[in-house]
């Protein structure tokens, strides 16, 4: 089956620095990734999605990137703000199926 | 609409006492999943259902876990009997099916369970 590595687990910066979170997954039959982001006492919430067709997207401050070849894929949160401090999880699934979650990266903003 | 709602939000209960979580999807949704959240070992799938019916149980940890879905609308998660291991937060999550909606799972808010 599907397993999911994430990195870092911790990630600490500055206001208005840029944060990457990486990920890496086993199956190559995969062809769907989004992440997730979970504040203090809430469940998961998505914040952008990427689909195996596509090597890159981009939402306002935050990206994702995908190298089907290598099997990994990233996010990219530039002009990092304090409300940007949460759990971040990357997933992987085929299409349709249930996703299968990286272990997470806390992500702090100091300013 | 609502989202997904989970109850109760926190469990308290001794080892050895069953516990019953309750989920109740997004309506029009017919897909469902359980998962469970440790430190340890982060998301983990426990079940999930296409139309009621379970898809994948390959994550429960043994026998003591159950999970049923009677109708769309309601999903229970059973641990019988409950040990301080099994202390964690259980999502409930519903995704739309069908190969051309979206593949986005929406979460409830959780229960965190503590057994003693």
């Amino acid at each position: 089956g599907e397993n999911v590595e994430q990195h870092p687990s911790t990630l600490s910066v500055q206001e208005g620095d840029s944060a990457v979170i990486k990920c890496t997954y086993s199956d190559s039959a995969s062809n769907y990734f989004p992440w997730y982001k979970q504040e203090l006492g809430k469940g998961p919430q998505l914040i952008i999605d990427i689909r195996s067709n596509v090597g890159e997207k981009k939402d306002q401050r935050i990206a994702v990137t995908l190298n089907k070849t290598a099997k990994h894929f990233s996010l990219h949160i530039t002009e990092t703000q304090p409300e940007d401090s949460a759990v971040y999880f990357c997933a992987a699934s085929q299409w349709g199926t249930a996703l299968i979650f990286g272990k997470g990266t806390t992500l702090s903003v100091s300013s | 609409d609502a989202g997904v709602i989970q109850s109760p939000r926190h469990e308290v209960t001794e080892m050895g006492q069953e516990v019953t979580l309750r989920c109740k999807p997004i309506s029009g949704h017919n897909s469902l999943f359980w998962y469970r959240q440790t430190m340890m070992r982060g998301l983990e799938l426990l079940i999930y259902f296409n139309n009621n019916v379970p898809i994948d149980d390959s994550g429960m940890p043994e026998d003591r876990f159950s999970a049923k879905m009677p109708n769309a609308s309601f999903s229970t998660l059973k641990i019988q009997p409950s040990e301080p291991r099994d202390s964690a937060v259980y999502f409930c999550a519903s995704r739309v099916g069908g190969s051309r909606a979206k593949n986005i799972q929406y979460f409830g808010a959780g229960t965190r369970l503590s057994v003693l």
